[in-house]
C-alpha cells in the first residue's frame, strides 16, 4: 500500500533552518511528484498552504512565490525519499508540514499524504 | 492567485442529516476542484477529485458537483465518522490554493 512517512517533530530557533524528510513506499517513487503543504497552528482550523513540488524523476522543482529563496526541495531516488528544507525560520513558520503525492504531468489532486511533521520555531 | 471561499465556515448537524458545503473560486477553474476531509491531528484525506469523481474507498454518501467557479460537496446521510473539517482545493493554476475549511460539528 502507498505510504509516505515523514521525519519527526523539530524545534528550531528563529533564523535557523529545518529539513523534513518524506519516505515513499508502495509505488514507483519516480512516477509521481511530491508536494509540500503546511498548516499553521496559531488558530483553530488554520488553513492549508501549498509550498511547492518536486518531480522525483527529473529533480525539477516549482516553489510558491511566498517561499522562493527560503525553500529547497530535493530527493534521493535510491531511498525513495524527498526532502524539504526551509531556511531563515521565523515564528510564523511554526506549523505542521505535510508531504503529499500528486501527479507530475496533469492538474490532479493529492491522493496520499504523510502523517505531518510539526516544526516549532521559538527562541 | 486564485482565492477559494468556502461556506459556511462551520455547521452543526445531526447523524442522518443531508449537508451541503459550497466552494467558490475567484475565477474559473474548470473542473479542477478537489475535496479533502481532515480530522484533528491527522493529515487531510482525499474524498472527491475533478469536482465530482469519488476517490477509491470513499463511501458513496459523499458526492461533488460544479464547474467553473461554483462547487458543492454533499454528504447524503451524515455518519458519526463524518464529523471533521472539509477543505476544497483548486488544481487549475499554480499556486494551488485551498479554501479556509468548513468544520462539521455534532448538533
Amino acid at each position: 500500500q502507498v505510504q509516505l512517512v515523514q521525519s519527526g517533530a523539530e524545534v528550531k530557533k528563529p533564523g535557523a533552518s529545518v529539513k523534513v524528510s518524506c519516505k515513499a513506499s508502495g509505488y514507483t517513487f519516480t512516477g509521481y511528484s511530491i508536494y509540500w503543504v503546511r498548516q499553521a497552528r496559531q488558530a483553530p482550523g488554520q488553513g492549508l498552504e501549498w509550498m511547492g513540488w518536486i518531480n522525483p524523476n527529473s529533480g525539477d522543482t516549482n516553489y510558491a512565490q511566498k517561499f522562493q529563496g527560503r525553500v529547497t526541495m530535493t530527493r534521493d531516488t535510491s531511498i525513495s525519499t524527498a526532502y524539504m528544507e526551509l531556511s531563515r525560520l521565523r515564528s510564523d513558520d511554526t506549523a505542521v508540514y505535510y508531504c503529499a503525492r500528486g501527479p507530475t504531468y496533469s492538474s490532479g489532486p493529492f491522493d496520499y499524504w504523510g502523517q505531518g511533521t510539526l516544526v516549532t520555531v521559538s527562541s | 492567485d486564485i482565492q477559494m471561499t468556502q461556506s459556511p465556515s462551520s455547521l452543526s448537524a445531526s447523524v442522518g442529516d443531508r449537508i451541503t458545503i459550497t466552494c467558490r473560486a475567484s475565477q474559473s477553474i474548470r473542473s479542477y476542484l478537489n475535496w479533502y476531509q481532515q480530522k484533528p491531528g491527522k493529515a487531510p484525506k482525499l474524498l472527491i477529485y475533478a469536482a465530482s469523481s469519488l476517490q477509491s474507498g470513499v463511501p458513496s454518501r459523499f458526492s461533488g458537483s460544479g464547474s467553473g467557479t461554483d462547487f458543492t460537496l454533499t454528504i447524503s446521510s451524515l455518519q458519526p465518522e463524518d464529523f471533521a473539517t472539509y477543505y476544497c482545493q483548486q488544481s487549475d493554476s499554480i499556486p494551488w490554493t485551498f479554501g479556509q475549511g468548513t468544520k462539521v460539528e455534532i448538533k
